[in-house]
């Protein structure tokens, strides 16, 4: 069974631009999460993807964004990037599970790189 | 707020010891821990978890312990191996919702030969 994807692998853009990070889960898996991996911040939660539905966010500002789609993939999307958003991005997959926890599984990440 | 704490950026083990990883908690909350190891350009592995109905689960050469008293974690490797060398993060999660891990900070865990 092929494991979690992340595309690209690495990235670089310039303060104030844009960017799109895609996602495809295991196959089977429903619920896509996404992390930010910084040296001083560690692996913070960014949201969770359920069906199509932002199920859970964690504590970033709104030029943070995500969605899910049909097949279960799922893109984030950076705006106005700032310095501080250079980071490795992860995406986790899991079968679902509203009521009971499933092991999530991860992605090689993408490595976003500000200048 | 960190909910989720490892105090020790790194620790360093003889080959054929017992590594100790420590990992504390403070939201009562939590009631499901994880441990993932972690090596450069690749994404976190999952290596073992915990319920809190448990106290210790075991898996080959990892055990981890649970004292929900002192809301602290652990996980035991041995005997540790070279391969083991890795940065090993601590997570916690509420089994109901959504499935959002709080992660330490991580500890580097180098096994010597």
């Amino acid at each position: 069974k092929a494991g979690v994807t992340q595309t690209p692998r690495y990235l670089i853009k310039t303060r104030g631009q844009q960017v799109t990070l895609s996602c495809s889960p295991i196959s089977g898996h429903r619920s896509v999460s996404w992390y930010q991996q910084t040296p001083g911040q560690g692996l913070q939660f960014l949201f969770e993807y359920f069906s199509e539905t932002q199920r859970n966010k964690g504590n970033f500002p709104g030029r943070f964004s995500g969605r899910q789609f049909s097949n279960s993939r799922s893109e984030m999307n950076v705006s106005t990037l700032e310095l501080g958003d250079s980071a490795l991005y992860l995406c986790a997959s899991s079968l679902s599970g509203s009521f009971s926890y499933n092991e999530q599984f991860f992605g090689p990440g993408t490595r976003l790189t500000v200048l | 707020d960190q909910q989720v704490k490892q105090n020790s950026p790194s620790l360093s083990v003889q080959e054929g010891r017992i590594s100790i990883l420590n990992c504390d908690y403070t939201n009562s909350m939590f009631d499901y821990f994880l441990w993932y190891k972690k090596y450069p350009a690749e994404g976190p592995t999952f290596l073992i978890s915990i319920s809190s109905i448990k106290d210790k689960n075991e898996d080959g050469r990892f055990t981890v312990f649970l004292n929900k008293s002192a809301k602290h974690l652990s996980l035991h490797i041995v005997p540790s191996q070279p391969g083991d060398s890795a940065v090993y993060f601590c997570a916690a999660s509420v089994t109901q919702g959504a499935q959002k891990l709080v992660f330490g900070q991580g500890t580097r865990l180098t096994i010597n030969p």
